[in-house]
């Protein structure tokens, strides 16, 4: 199985700060990552897919990058709306596995 | 628009049986893949099954395979999840979500059902 290792599991920071969020995989992975983010008591929602296809309706302040098996997930400054649980996702193969999550909290 | 509402979740005892149904709407059902995620309570998320649109392809998590069964009835529009020999582990809300890709499968989830908790105990 496809491990996904994610880092940091918590961030504390402020509105308008740089976060960076970074996920490895067990092994190459090409770009079959996506990123999701939850808040409590919702179903997650797709943010990036492929590494770093936006998906429509996403602001710009998010963005994603990598290939094989190191990738991040960048919020260029944090909004109040983006304090949630992040988390990772690879489809290169079977099993579908996510990462461990980074919980971005307020400072 | 799109809308997955899941049901049939609720409290059973260890070793018991349990089958979750994904009402889907706004969209080609038959030309998506299918997939049930579960999130144990205050834990990560988890994937447990795929089911193709053609319904040739299905996939399980090791964790719950030759116990659960993924199937789909596309007259209906409905996702379903057959859940046998239930553990206490299996305790969680489990989401129904589409395949973000038209036809072909990119088993990455646009679209997910607000949830169905299911309770494992005795």
């Amino acid at each position: 199985d496809i491990q996904m290792t994610q880092s940091p599991s918590s961030v504390s920071a402020s509105v308008g700060d740089r976060v960076t969020i970074t996920c490895r995989a067990s092994q190459g992975i090409r770009t079959w990552v996506a990123w999701y983010q939850q808040k409590p008591g919702k179903a997650p929602k797709v943010l990036i897919y492929a590494a770093s296809t936006l998906l429509t309706g996403v602001p710009s302040r998010f963005s994603g990058s990598g290939s094989g098996t190191d990738f991040t997930l960048t919020i260029s400054s944090l909004q109040p709306e983006d304090f949630a649980t992040y988390y990772c996702q690879q489809s290169n193969r079977f099993p579908l596995t996510f990462g461990g999550g980074t919980k971005v909290e307020i400072k | 628009e799109v809308q997955l509402v899941e049901s049939g979740g609720g409290l059973v005892k260890p070793g018991g049986s349990l089958r979750l149904s994904c009402a889907a709407s706004g969209f080609a059902f038959s030309s998506y893949s299918m997939n049930w995620v579960r999130q144990a309570p205050g834990k990560g998320l988890e994937w447990v099954s795929t089911i193709s649109g053609t319904k040739s392809d299905v996939y399980y998590a090791d964790s719950v395979k030759g116990r659960f069964t993924i199937s789909r009835d596309t007259a209906k529009n409905s996702l379903e999840l057959q859940m046998n020999n239930l553990r206490a582990e299996d305790t969680a809300v489990y989401y129904c979500a589409r395949d973000l890709d038209y036809g072909l499968g990119s088993y990455f989830f646009d679209q997910w059902g607000p949830g169905t908790l299911v309770t494992v105990s005795s």
